[in-house]
């Protein structure tokens, strides 16, 4: 079983609609990121969170570090939304800076 | 915030050939990070490269295979030596934002091995 999970793997939806990709993972953690990977490749930071709640526009990403639990929503999508999700975290204790990735979320938001 | 720039953005490659992929950072860093990303998988990370000290490779990765340079502090390379159709991934580099809060990540290698 992987040290962290997403779901779902794939998420195809209509523009303007409410979006929730959940992250679960089984080790103790001092940080949680996600990240937002772009077909070339590239990959951009979106929030890094240690408790609590994050909203940067229309993203808004919380964890519930109980129940080793995170969403990510994206609020009104847009086509330009497309990309794949991926939730990253940083194991309490664990050798400094190195992240354990999540397998990802494909979004597809249709026009 | 750091910008990276990796060079080359893809290649298509021969079979037992190498190709050295090159990072650049825009601010000095102490730590690099050298990922991998196999078609449809997640990032792996591969090794990390301090300046000055020899790279600490992760499990499963050795320096024969992938040898790194880090000459300073806002350059490193990764070699990907003697090459297979399974080296076919997408290869990023990444630093670590001040204080662990973020990280940053280079626009990715998109590498094809025939």
């Amino acid at each position: 079983k992987n040290e962290v999970e997403q779901s779902p793997q794939n998420l195809t939806a209509q523009e303007g609609e409410f979006i929730t990709i959940n992250c679960s993972y089984s080790v103790g953690i001092s940080a949680l990121h996600w990240l937002q990977q772009h077909p070339g490749g590239g990959i951009v930071s979106l929030f890094m969170l240690s408790s609590g709640k994050k909203k940067h526009g229309r993203l808004i990403a919380t964890i519930n570090i109980q129940e080793k639990h995170s969403s990510l929503h994206i609020t009104a999508s847009h086509p330009r939304d497309s990309a794949v999700y991926i939730c990253a975290v940083r194991s309490y204790g664990g050798a400094t800076n190195k992240l354990i990735f999540g397998t990802g979320t494909l979004l597809a938001v249709q026009p | 915030s750091a910008v990276i720039s990796q060079k080359p953005s893809r290649d298509i490659c021969q079979r037992g050939t190498s190709l050295t992929i090159q990072c650049q950072v825009d601010s000095q860093v102490t730590m690099m990070f050298w990922y991998r990303q196999q078609p449809g998988q997640s990032l792996t990370l591969i090794a990390t490269a301090n300046q000055g000290s020899e790279a600490t490779y992760e499990s499963g990765f050795v320096i024969d295979k992938f040898p790194i340079s880090r000459p300073n502090l806002t350059f490193s390379t990764l070699t990907v030596s003697n090459m297979s159709p399974e080296d076919s991934s997408i290869y990023l580099c990444s630093v670590p934002g001040t204080g662990g809060e973020t990280q940053y990540f280079g626009p990715g290698t998109r590498l094809l091995v025939l």
